[in-house]
């Protein structure tokens, strides 16, 4: 079946450095992909959609330029959280949208755990 | 705006029990619905996959049914064991993106 690879599983930075996570579709290509975060003990909440070639579209409320979106090849998406503050401390979970077969389903990686101090 | 909803938040129960986990939804304009698994600081496990034109699928002890014209469905999950301990999440595809349930956390105690 289809397989998200996310990277890395868990990342700690100090306060006002940036950080990079990649999603990579591994056996299919993603024309879309999805970075959702989540809080402790509450569902996901979707962060921005990634459009292989395109600009990333943002859910409101989602600073586009604190989470920096790049979807530069149909395997490969990345999320980079700028200047990254204790605030931004949470659990971050990609998405590919596998279209090639009879049914849409999506697949989600493993996620990371951002910790900054 | 579609909304989903999973009842109960959570649940803990003896081993061996069957149990039903709810999602229910608001807009019944949907292409497929998805139950998912999530274990602690884990990503996703797809669990199954409903299309909108199904009434319910199987994967060995699990059952998910949908009632579209509702705006409902229903995760079954029988002889329950302990490692079925986690998460569920049922999410929505109505389109050109998931939208997710609250989640019922499971605790099934040996």
């Amino acid at each position: 079946g289809a397989v998200v690879s996310q990277h890395p599983s868990r990342v700690i930075c100090k306060s006002g450095t940036s950080v990079k996570i990649e999603c990579r579709s591994l056996d299919f290509q993603a024309t879309t992909m999805f970075w959702y975060r989540q809080f402790p003990k509450q569902s996901l909440m979707l962060m921005a959609t990634s459009n292989e070639g395109s600009k990333a579209t943002y859910e409101q409320g989602v600073e586009k330029d604190k989470f920096l979106i790049n979807h530069a090849s149909l395997t490969l998406s990345t999320l980079t959280v700028t200047s990254a503050h204790p605030e931004d401390s949470s659990f971050y979970i990609c998405s590919a949208r596998d279209s090639t077969g009879p049914v849409v389903g999506y697949t989600f990686g493993s996620g990371t755990r951002l910790t900054v101090v | 705006k579609q909304e989903v909803t999973q009842i109960p938040a959570a649940l803990s129960v003896p081993e061996g029990e069957n149990l039903v986990l709810n999602c229910s939804f608001t807009d019944s304009a949907i292409y497929n619905l998805q139950w998912f698994r999530q274990d602690p600081g884990k990503g996703l496990t797809s669990l199954l996959l409903i299309q909108s034109s199904q009434r319910e699928q199987t994967s060995g002890r699990l059952n998910a049914s949908l009632d579209k014209s509702s705006g409902r469905s229903t995760l079954y999950i029988a002889a329950s064991q302990p490692g079925d301990s986690a998460t569920y999440l049922c999410a929505v595809n109505a389109g050109n993106m998931l939208t997710f349930g609250g989640g019922t956390r499971l605790m099934v105690k040996p």
